[in-house]
């Protein structure tokens, strides 16, 4: 399975934006990057995925690296309900789609 | 649209005891998931379900774990016997395929807490 590396943690201000950064050097082409996050006593939410252009969506930004071997989650104003652990995953369609989740990037936000 | 839907929300038992969960996915989701995720731990892929055959159950530990999902909708989970080890949240999440192109859905989880 693909790896990911993303720090352990990250701070952030309130209604401030948020940049998570996600290293995937060994990515294939068949891999989508997935991120999802999960609050405190949830399950994973489903954030955003992207193959090779940037996405936007209500939630947050993906913004994906030309050469593709990183991408980064932009929360565009961070509020107290963003704080969760937010995963970067590579998922491979020739494995059958599966999620193989990471430690994560635990963000916390500040009011 | 109702979510993925997951029973009980906790549970706690002795060592060596039995224990099942339960999941019902959302409607029409083909693809189901069952995760392990120890406190302090990213989610572990335990089993994966298309419709209600096993696509891969490589990382279940099958001499106390099994699975099921009858008529490809709800699905069980069953440890037998439990050891401490097994105390971890118990995720169930559904997807409308296994393509990657498809996000998942989680439901919220069952905490096991083994004595």
């Amino acid at each position: 399975d693909a790896k990911t590396t993303q720090p352990n943690s990250m701070e952030s201000n309130e209604e401030e934006p948020v940049h998570l950064p996600c290293n995937h050097s060994t990515i294939s082409g068949t891999d989508y990057i997935h991120w999802y996050r999960q609050l405190p006593s949830q399950g994973p939410e489903y954030v955003i995925h992207g193959l090779t252009s940037n996405v936007n969506n209500r939630m947050a930004s993906l913004a994906i690296a030309e050469d593709r071997k990183s991408s980064t989650l932009i929360l565009h104003r961070a509020t107290l309900r963003d704080a969760a652990v937010y995963y970067c995953i590579l998922r491979d369609n020739n494995q059958g789609g599966k999620l193989i989740f990471g430690q994560g990037t635990e963000l916390s936000v500040k009011p | 649209e109702a979510g993925v839907a997951q029973s009980p929300r906790y549970k706690i038992i002795e060592k060596r005891q039995s224990v099942a969960f339960w999941c019902n996915p959302i409607s029409g989701h083909a693809t189901l998931y069952w995760y392990q995720q120890i406190l302090g731990q990213g989610p572990k892929l335990l089993i994966q379900f298309q419709n209600n055959g096993v696509v891969d159950d490589s990382q279940l530990p099958k001499d106390r774990f099994s699975a099921e999902r009858l008529k490809g909708v709800d699905s069980t989970l069953k440890i037998q016997p439990a050891k401490l080890e097994d105390s971890a949240v118990y995720l169930c999440a559904s997807a409308l395929r296994g393509r990657s192109n498809y996000g998942y859905t989680f439901g919220s989880g069952t905490r096991l807490t083994v004595v």
